[in-house]
Formats: C-alpha cells, sequence, structure tokens
C-alpha cells in the first residue's frame, strides 16, 4: 500500500516568514502533485511534478521532487494571508491512473 | 469549461436512510474518483472509474457504499442504509488518466451529515 506521510500537520506562522512542508514516502511515483484547500471547497491543483530532482517554482511558492521519486517539499517564502489553508500532497502510482493524498498540512499565516 | 460538478452541495437525512450523490466530471476526462474527506482520516479514496470501468473498489467501507458511472457524464455515489458515521464531505474528482500527468479537478464537495 502506498502511503504519503506530511509534516508537520499544522504549523502557524506570522506573515512574512517562510515555511516549508513536507511529503515523504517509501514508495516511487510516476509523478506527485501538491494541491490547496480552502474551507468548503476542493482541493484545487498547484503544480505537478514528473522528473527526479525537478524544481518548480510558482511566485512566492517552490516544489521540489526528491532524486528517488519517493518525495516533496513546498517552499513558502514572505509568506501573506493569503496562503492560509490545507496544502494536500498526492502520488500518482506508476499506472497513473490513481491519486493517493496525504493527511495535509494545514497552514495559518497571521497578520 | 464549468469544472466538475456536484449534487447536492449539503445534505442532511435520517440514520437508514438511501443517500445518493452526484457528479459530473470534466467533458472529455476518462477518469473519474471519489473521496472522502473527514477530520480524522483526511482524504480518502473510495473507488475510481477509467472510461467509465471501475478500476479500484478497495477503499469502498463496506457493503452499503455503492458506485456507478453509467456514462462519461455521470457517475453517483449512494449509501443504503446511511449511518451518523457517514457523515462527511464527499468529493468528486475526474481526469485526463494519461499516466505522469495525471492531474485531478475537484468539485466543491457534497457535505453530508446523517442524524
Amino acid at each position: 500500500t502506498q502511503l504519503l506521510e506530511q509534516s508537520p500537520q499544522f504549523l502557524s506562522i506570522q506573515e512574512g516568514e517562510n515555511l516549508t512542508v513536507y511529503c515523504n514516502s517509501s514508495s516511487v511515483f510516476s509523478s506527485l502533485q501538491w494541491y490547496r484547500q480552502e474551507p468548503g471547497e476542493g482541493p484545487v491543483l498547484l503544480v505537478t511534478v514528473v522528473t527526479g530532482g525537478e524544481v518548480k517554482k510558482l511566485k512566492r511558492l517552490t516544489f521540489q521532487f526528491g532524486d528517488a521519486r519517493k518525495d516533496s517539499s513546498l517552499h513558502i517564502t514572505a509568506a501573506q494571508t493569503g496562503d492560509t489553508g490545507l496544502y494536500l500532497c498526492a502520488g500518482a502510482d506508476t499506472g497513473g491512473f490513481k491519486t493517493i493524498f496525504g493527511a495535509g498540512t494545514r497552514l495559518f499565516v497571521k497578520a | 469549461d464549468a469544472g466538475v460538478i456536484q449534487s447536492p452541495r449539503h445534505e442532511v437525512t435520517e440514520m437508514g436512510q438511501e443517500v445518493t450523490l452526484r457528479c459530473k466530471p470534466i467533458s472529455g476526462h476518462n477518469s473519474l474518483f471519489w473521496y472522502r474527506q473527514t477530520m480524522m482520516r483526511g482524504l480518502e479514496l473510495l473507488i475510481y472509474f477509467n472510461n467509465n470501468v471501475p478500476i479500484d473498489d478497495s477503499g469502498m467501507p463496506e457493503d452499503r457504499f455503492s458506485a456507478k458511472m453509467p456514462n462519461a457524464s455521470f457517475s453517483t455515489l449512494k449509501i443504503q442504509p446511511s449511518e451518523p458515521r457517514d457523515s462527511a464531505v464527499y468529493f468528486c474528482a475526474s481526469s485526463l488518466g494519461t499516466g505522469r500527468k495525471t492531474e485531478a479537478f475537484f468539485g466543491q464537495g457534497t457535505r453530508l451529515t446523517v442524524v
């Protein structure tokens, strides 16, 4: 069974601070996604990484896929209150049909 | 495209009643997923379809749960009979199941409360 573990589970920081959240597994994934979910809404895709070692930047967000395609990190620079939400990582199995989600990191950015 | 459409948005029902949740995936997507989200267990995959065929239903909690996809534009998740522990937000998602670029697009969810 493929499992994705996210850490930390909860993070409360001040606006302007930097943070990193992690997504780890003992399994290899063909690709890995990061989603952000706001209250009352479904998760929304932020990025997909597919190549081991890949780094993608989306404004203040930097995503990295581990060389072995088993882990990933999301780094946010100068967090803003609008970054508040639940961040979920999700891995696609090698068949490409099934997406497994981690439990999420709940981020709260205080003004 | 309107995205994945789920109905109803909210459902309150009494224990023992049948509940049917509905989903219209994004046109052209060939994979459809049903997830359940709770604070305790996070986002759990219940079942997924590829080209309208159920591929993996190992996440369905028990026989009270069933899902169908009669055509490429419609799917249902049924709970019969419902129990209070089924209370959760149920999400439907669709994707183009093309291997490494599998990206799921979610509906807004149905919040189910069983009293």
